[in-house]
């Protein structure tokens, strides 16, 4: 089983439209999340990090679920330069950090 | 500008023939790893360091090594490369080690192809 598992997509959604993401991590002791957003060839930066209580940035809303070791990605009003790669990253003890293979989202005109 | 900075970002070598790749960050961090990134794979990673002198190895080491000298830099050696190291390389770096650490600034990547 992968440390971290994401749909790969693609997701092609309408500009304007709501679309979720959701990662599922293998590990209950893995103590840190993000969202890291990858444009095609070129290096992830980080989008957002994921807390608890959840968070929001704009039209990003990140989810954390422990119990249940998923976080999800909430994108509201897509935009056409929201088309990217997004990475679920997850860090365990000892500074390992585990990436998903990325979902892909295309905003179409 | 804060960067971290790779070299060479393309690469195109042969099996067995020894190479580096440099990686040099200007942001004083303590944190720097390297990864691998395959199609339907993800990001792996190969090394870190916590600090100078400190290294460790990540979820796919072999065939690889690291050294960190000095506080900037950690080059990626391949000693005798193979096909299967053929890969898209990244360099990363944070500003501390430790639970809540997160934010990695990467380098451009590094392309590697090993004929």
């Amino acid at each position: 089983r992968k440390e971290v598992e994401q749909d790969p997509g693609p997701f092609n959604v309408p500009e304007g439209a709501t679309v979720a993401f959701n990662c599922t991590y293998s590990n209950s002791a893995s103590q840190s999340f993000f969202w890291y957003r990858q444009d095609c060839r070129k290096e992830p930066k980080l989008l957002m990090s994921v807390y608890s209580s959840g968070n929001e940035d704009g039209r990003f809303t990140a989810q954390l679920n422990r119990a249940s070791q998923y976080i999800s990605l909430l994108i509201r009003d897509s935009k056409l330069s929201d088309s990217a790669t997004y990475l679920c990253v997850v860090k365990w003890a000892g500074n390992q950090f585990y990436f998903g293979t990325g979902t892909s989202l295309t905003v179409i005109p | 500008e804060a960067q971290v900075t790779q070299n060479p970002r393309y690469l195109i070598t042969v099996t067995g023939k020894k190479l580096t790749v440099t990686c040099s960050q200007n942001m004083n961090h303590e944190y720097m790893s390297w990864y691998r990134q395959d199609p339907g794979l993800g990001l792996r990673q190969i090394y870190y360091s916590m600090n100078v002198e400190v290294t460790d190895k990540g979820d796919v080491p072999e065939g690889y090594k690291v050294s960190r000298k000095e506080k900037r830099n950690f080059p990626l050696i391949l000693e005798s490369p193979s096909p299967n190291q053929t890969s898209l390389y990244f360099c990363a770096s944070s500003l501390r080690a430790g639970p809540r650490t997160g934010e990695l600034f990467f380098g451009e990547g590094s392309r590697l192809t090993v004929l």
